[in-house]
C-alpha cells in the first residue's frame, strides 16, 4: 500500500496536554502535509514540510521529518477541546494525488 | 485568505438520476481534485485536472464520472446514474506549490 499510515488510531488526552501523533510512508517524497478534519466537515491543510527540511512550526504545531526512516510526527503543544479531530498524513502517488490513510483520532478533553 | 468553495452542501437524489457537483477552486491554482469519502471510511481519490485536460484518475472513476472546467472560475463533478453506493462527501481540492486545500464538501445522498 501507498498509504502514508498514522499512529496511534486514537489519541485521549486531557486539555493543556501536549499530543504527538506519527506517520510512517513507503515511497520517496517530495513533500509531506498534515491534515485535519473535524467530524463529518472538510480537510484543513495544517503544514507542508519538505523532504530537505526536518522541522517546522506553525503556531502550536510542531512538524519532524525522518527521511532515512521515513517518518514524520505532529506535535500539538497545548491541546485545547477544539483541537479534537482526525488528523493525516496523505501519502502521494505516482502523480500528485494524496492517498490518505485512516488517520489519528484526537480527543481532547476539558 | 483565498478558499475553495463547493455547492451544493448537501444533495439527495434519486438513484440513476444525474448531479453535478461545484466547485470554484482558488483562483491562481491550476491543478484540481476530487476525492470522496463514504460514511466512515478513508478519503479517496477520484480524479486530477490539470491544463483542461485529466491528469490522473484512480479505478473509482469509471465511465460514470465525469469532470468539466466549463469556465475559468469553476470545476464541475458529474456522475450521470447515480447508484447508492455513490452516496459520499465528496471533496474538491486545488493545488499550488505543492499543497493542496480543500473545500467543504459536498454531502451527496443516493435514495
Amino acid at each position: 500500500s501507498q498509504q502514508g499510515e498514522e499512529d496511534p488510531q486514537a489519541l485521549s488526552i486531557q486539555e493543556g496536554e501536549n499530543a504527538t501523533m506519527n506517520c510512517s510512508y513507503k515511497t520517496s517524497i517530495n513533500n509531506l502535509q498534515w491534515y485535519r478534519q473535524n467530524s463529518g466537515r472538510g480537510l484543513v491543510h495544517l503544514i507542508l514540510i519538505r523532504s530537505n527540511e526536518r522541522e517546522k512550526h506553525s503556531g502550536r504545531l510542531r512538524v519532524t521529518l525522518d527521511t532515512s526512516k521515513k517518518s514524520s510526527s505532529l506535535l500539538i503543544t497545548a491541546s485545547r477541546a477544539a483541537d479534537t479531530a482526525s488528523y493525516f498524513c496523505p501519502s502521494q502517488g505516482t502523480g500528485t494525488a494524496l492517498i490518505f490513510g485512516k488517520g489519528t483520532t484526537l480527543s481532547v478533553s476539558s | 485568505e483565498p478558499e475553495v468553495t463547493q455547492t451544493p452542501s448537501h444533495q439527495v437524489t434519486q438513484m440513476g438520476q444525474e448531479v453535478i457537483l461545484r466547485c470554484v477552486p482558488i483562483s491562481n491554482h491550476l491543478y484540481f481534485y476530487w476525492y470522496r469519502q463514504i460514511l466512515g471510511q478513508k478519503v479517496e481519490f477520484l480524479v486530477s485536472f490539470y491544463n483542461n485536460e485529466i491528469s490522473e484518475k484512480s479505478e473509482i472513476f469509471d465511465d460514470q464520472f465525469s469532470v468539466e472546467r466549463p469556465d475559468g472560475s469553476n470545476f464541475t463533478l458529474k456522475i450521470r446514474s447515480t447508484k447508492l453506493e455513490d452516496s459520499a462527501m465528496y471533496f474538491c481540492a486545488s493545488r499550488a506549490e505543492g499543497s493542496q486545500y480543500f473545500g467543504p464538501g459536498t454531502r451527496l445522498l443516493v435514495l
